[in-house]
């Protein structure tokens, strides 16, 4: 079974300043990788996905993340956090299954 | 176009009391799911359903039914409610796809007392 690591609970960033979420992940096949934003009192929405060929993924609201096969990580990152990407951020994997599994989320605080 | 629409929004329940969460999607997917959301376990999948009339289990089952009656809904029954059961609860679908990411309700916040 697949799994998911998000090492750092909680990130805080100051607005500008550029933000890069770690994400590892435990599978043996090529995985399905997703990010995921979360604002409070609200459901999940897709930030951006990978499941082959180029490892350099673009996503919505200028995120963009990278798979590392090599170091099982698939991790998130920002060049310039906005006030409003304070939120919490699950990374997820998938396979040639039904099962998806998140991590335990990273949450975001950006201060002025 | 409504997505996932997920009733109700807030729920509080007393210990052995029984309740349905229902969902609903209109956009024709297979697949949907539901998750339990805890603080600091992320999102653990309680029940799948890749068809009407096809369930199964995830990862922390116990206490929950399903049933897929028909593609747009899958509602999940709580028979006798627990205290462990207090938590957010998020109704996801996604076209059949292995690749294909989750659309997720808003959540239903469940406390059982």
């Amino acid at each position: 079974a697949q799994s998911v690591t998000q090492p750092d609970i909680h990130i805080t960033v100051s607005e500008g300043a550029s933000l890069e979420l770690r994400c590892n992940y435990s599978y043996g096949a090529t995985p399905y990788l997703f990010w995921y934003v979360q604002s409070p009192g609200q459901g999940l929405q897709l930030l951006l996905k990978y499941f082959s060929g180029d490892t350099l993924v673009q996503g919505i609201k200028g995120f963009e993340a990278e798979f590392k096969r090599s170091q099982s990580s698939f991790n998130l990152r920002k060049p310039s956090v906005h006030w409003s990407d304070a939120a919490e951020y699950f990374c997820a994997v998938g396979s040639n299954d039904y099962k998806l599994s998140f991590g335990a989320g990273t949450t975001v605080t950006v201060r002025a | 176009n409504a997505g996932v629409t997920q009733t109700p929004k807030f729920q509080v329940l007393k210990t052995g009391q029984s309740m349905t969460l229902q969902c609903a999607q209109d956009m024709n997917h297979e697949y949907m799911s539901w998750y339990r959301q805890d603080p600091g376990m992320g999102l653990r999948l309680i029940h799948y359903s890749v068809g009407a009339g096809i369930t199964d289990q995830g990862e922390v089952p116990n206490g929950y039914n399903v049933s897929r009656s028909t593609t747009e809904d899958f509602p999940l029954r709580l028979l006798s409610a627990a205290p462990s059961q207090t938590s957010v609860y998020f109704c996801a679908s996604r076209p059949g796809a292995y690749n294909s990411p989750l659309h997720f309700g808003n959540g239903t916040r469940l406390t059982v007392t």
